[in-house]
């Protein structure tokens, strides 16, 4: 089941923070965070545990309310480097799904320095 | 240097022709995954696969084949049957370990048109 991305686009001045947020119909054993460049591979940023919250970046977190089966993601004092396309992943069991996952259909971030 | 060789990086299709999109990784990786990206349509998964010669659908198959003869190969051919195969492909790779939830590695993609 794809998982819901809000906002669909947001535009920042170098040093806002943003929000990202990504939800799902489904119960969920994990959200992963990816960034893209346009015309690049995605790049994993970090893996939300259910019942755990991982920071893989240190301007970069993100948050797992299990309950409502939602992620967000939080960007704080945005570099222009944060310029991409933020897609989260979801998994949906921890069984015979292969480690699958279902991408939202991403959020356009714009840093203008 | 470790990681996923995509190969073409850009690649032209006729009408009524098959082709096939490499993709090789020196990871050691168990699963292998092929997603397809159109703008605004974020990843969509075409095939998976766990071990070698053994593979899984997936969601969006029709059109398209894979094999998986070795453990760093998962090639994929869109065939004459898929009527839009114009996209970017991805090829991504992850370890298998138990009771651990790893990422997904991307390659760098495969762009595919038709003339």
């Amino acid at each position: 089941q794809q998982p819901v991305q809000s906002p669909q686009a947001v535009i920042l001045r170098e040093g806002e923070d943003a929000v990202i947020n990504c939800s799902s119909s489904k119960a969920l054993y994990s959200v992963h965070w990816y960034r893209q460049k346009h015309g690049e591979a995605p790049v994993f940023l970090m893996i939300l545990l259910k019942g755990g919250e991982q920071k893989g970046h240190e301007k970069i977190s993100a948050s797992f309310n299990e309950k409502k089966q939602q992620s967000s993601l939080y960007l704080t004092a945005s570099q222009l480097s944060y310029s991409g396309t933020y897609f989260c992943g979801t998994r949906e069991g921890r069984g015979s799904t292969l480690g699958r996952l279902y991408f939202g259909r991403g959020t356009q971030l714009t840093v203008w320095p | 240097d470790g990681g996923i060789t995509q190969s073409p990086k850009y690649l032209f299709r006729k009408e009524g022709q098959n082709v096939t999109l490499s993709c090789e990784q020196n990871l050691n990786h168990d699963a292998m995954y092929w997603y397809r990206q159109d703008p605004g349509q974020g990843l969509r998964l075409i095939y998976y696969s766990q071990i070698v010669n053994d593979f899984q659908k997936g969601d969006i198959a029709e059109g398209y084949s894979v094999s998986r003869e070795k453990k760093e190969s998962f090639p994929l051919t869109v065939t004459s049957a898929q009527k839009n195969p114009t996209a970017f492909y991805l090829c991504a790779s992850r370890p298998v370990i138990s009771g651990r939830n790893q990422p997904q590695h991307f390659g760098d993609g495969t762009r595919l048109s038709i003339l």
